[in-house]
Order: structure tokens, then C-alpha cells, then sequence
């Protein structure tokens, strides 16, 4: 089975810009969540959907937002970009958000870049 | 969910055990223990995952103590391959955000 995809790999933009992330899940995933990881530090949690309903966001400013299609894939909207959006962005596939032993698993990410 | 304390760095041999703590001091009664490790660059990847048993599978072991305040992975025969950041995440669910902290950064020398 394939595992969680995301594109595009990397993406250069410039401030001000809008930019627009996908994911698709592994097959069955109903669960994806958004994540932003800057360089040297660890992934900071942006958005899960479920279901094609948020159900959990994280300390991000409203430039950032997501869907969910009937799928389960997803995408990641961030609008007027800014530097510091610079960062690795990584989608994480689960099952089903409410199982105890629920496991995310992780797609390679797309590397963004604003100039 | 309750916080986590990695080491930020260590070394270990080809061809060794590589034993990494973490301590969770806080952990609740129904919190697991998550490991995920991220080779640079990549995307984390999920290693092992326990409540309060010892787990074993094909790319761990996972050492939980009886109070469950720390817990240790264990990579049996460490490989270069094995060089990456490695995150101990306690967690209610998994299906809920997974919070990272530093981890630990752990190189495999030859």
C-alpha cells in the first residue's frame, strides 16, 4: 500500500503570495493533520480534520486554513505569505482520531520557501 | 498531554544496542508513549507505541517502567541508517495532535 503523499515536494514563493498544500491519505485513513516544522526545531501541529470536519487547530494565524474532501485527502491554504512561513510542511494520516491506539503516520512533506 | 525529557544528543556504535531515555514524570493513567524518529530531511517516522507493558516489534523495543514516569527505546544493532532525531510523545491518542518536543540527537558512528 502506499503511504501518505504530499506535493508538491518542494516550492519556492515570494512574500505576499498565496500557496496552496495537498495530501492524500493511506487508503482507509479517514484522520489527516497538518503540520509546520521550521528548521532545527520539531513539527508544531497546524490543523487535523476528520471526517471533513476540523476537530482541532493549533496557535497558527487565520492566513493559514485546510480542507477536507469527500476523499479524505487534503490541502493546506496559507495566504500572504511571510518569511517566517519558511518551514517544512508534513500531512499525517490515521485511521480514525478516536482510537486509543490511533497511530499518524507521515508523508515526506513539502518544503516551502519564501523569498 | 503530559511533557517529555530527551537527552538533546548521543552517540552510539555501529553494531550496538543504542538506549534512549525519556522521562515523562507526569504521565497520566491513560496517556501512551509514542516514539517517532526523523531522519533529516524526511518525515517522522512511527517506531513503537505502549501503555504500560514492554513492547517489541521488528524496529524497537520499548521499556516502560512499573510507575511509568520514564520508559527506554531500545534499537538492538544500531546501523548508520538508524542517525536521525528521535521524539518520545505521551499522548492520550494518537489520533489527537502529537506535540513535539526536541528529542534526541542521535548519531551512529562506525
Amino acid at each position: 500500500d502506499a503511504g501518505v503523499t504530499q506535493s508538491p515536494t518542494h516550492l519556492i514563493k515570494t512574500r505576499g503570495q498565496q500557496v496552496t498544500l495537498r495530501c492524500s491519505p493511506i487508503s482507509g485513513h479517514k484522520s489527516v493533520s497538518w503540520y509546520q516544522q521550521v528548521l532545527g526545531q520539531g513539527p508544531q501541529f497546524i490543523f487535523q480534520y476528520y471526517e471533513k470536519e476540523e476537530r482541532g487547530r493549533g496557535n497558527f494565524p487565520d492566513r493559514f486554513s485546510a480542507r477536507q474532501f469527500p476523499n479524505y485527502s487534503s490541502e493546506l491554504n496559507v495566504n500572504a505569505l511571510l518569511l517566517g512561513d519558511s518551514a517544512l510542511y508534513l500531512c499525517a494520516s490515521s485511521l480514525d482520531r478516536a482510537l486509543s491506539t490511533d497511530t499518524q503516520y507521515f508523508g515526506p512533506g513539502t518544503r516551502l520557501t519564501v523569498l | 498531554d503530559a511533557k517529555t525529557t530527551q537527552p538533546p544528543s548521543m552517540d552510539c556504535a555501529e553494531g550496538r544496542a543504542a538506549n534512549l531515555p525519556c522521562n515523562h514524570s507526569t504521565i497520566s493513567g491513560n496517556e501512551y508513549v509514542y516514539w517517532y524518529r526523523q531522519i533529516h530531511s524526511q518525515g517522522p517516522q512511527y517506531i513503537i507505541h505502549g501503555l504500560k507493558n514492554n513492547e517489541t516489534n521488528e524496529m524497537a523495543s520499548l521499556i516502560i517502567t512499573e510507575d511509568r514516569k520514564s520508559s527506554t527505546l531500545i534499537l538492538p544493532h544500531a546501523t548508520l541508517r538508524d542517525t536521525a532525531v528521535y521524539y518520545c510523545i505521551v499522548l492520550i491518542t494518537a489520533g489527537n495532535k502529537l506535540t513535539f518536543g526536541g528529542g534526541t540527537r542521535v548519531l551512529v558512528k562506525p
